[in-house]
């Protein structure tokens, strides 16, 4: 069973701070990397997709990969109180099928 | 046409109903997912179609749920005897080949 594990939080963090969301996967042999951002009541949104180790910078989001350690995350800097959803990690599993599975999401509140 | 399509965005059925919605993916995307997502979850794989062919489904896919892609264009998730257990958001995604996945605003299916 392939797993992709995320805090369900809230993490909450105070306006202009950074945000650290992380994401552990159990297939080693993982090669794609995503992040979607979920407001209440709707649907998931692409945000950022990562391939490579290292970090991966789109405007106030990067996106870190550490394919040795299983973990990938997502800072948002400059965090406002519109960037208050749910975080969903997704993994494309490898194997020929890449289906992508997804962790629970981590709910991010900022507060002014 | 900009995006992934879902019909109807709300469902309200009776249990013991069959109920149908349909996805139109973005227009040059070959793959298909649904996905199934209850409140405080991450979406759950179903199923998932490269052109017209099916070529996964989860073991969450009982014998009462269908779907289908005439020609590889939009598809249709068939849920037959509906029990409150069904109640979710149905997501449906579409990619280019191994690329990242987009998803249309969702399907929420109220069993009572």
């Amino acid at each position: 069973q392939k797993e992709v594990e995320q805090n369900s939080g809230p993490l909450s963090v105070p306006e202009g701070a950074i945000a650290s969301l992380n994401c552990t996967y159990s297939d080693r042999g993982s090669q794609s990397f995503f992040w979607y951002r979920q407001y209440s009541g709707k649907s998931p949104e692409l945000i950022m997709f990562i391939y490579s180790n290292g970090d991966k910078e789109d405007g106030r989001f990067t996106a870190q990969l550490n394919k040795a350690s299983q973990y990938v995350s997502l800072l948002i800097r400059d965090s406002q109180p519109s960037d208050s959803a749910t975080y969903l990690c997704a993994v494309k599993e490898s194997g020929g099928s890449y289906i992508p599975t997804f962790g629970r999401g981590t709910s991010l509140i900022v507060h002014p | 046409d900009t995006g992934v399509s879902q019909d109807p965005r709300h469902k309200i059925t009776k249990r013991g109903q069959n109920v149908t919605f349909r996805c139109d993916p973005i227009s040059e995307h070959n793959r298909l997912y649904w996905y199934r997502q209850t409140l405080g979850q991450g979406p759950e794989f179903l199923t998932y179609f490269q052109n017209e062919a099916q070529l996964e489904k989860s073991r969450l896919l009982s014998d009462r749920f269908s779907a289908e892609r005439p020609k590889g264009s939009f598809s249709t998730l068939e849920i037959q005897r509906t029990e409150q257990g069904d109640s979710a958001m149905y997501l449906c995604a579409s990619s280019h080949e191994n690329t990242e996945a987009f998803f249309g605003q969702g399907t929420r299916l109220t069993v009572v």
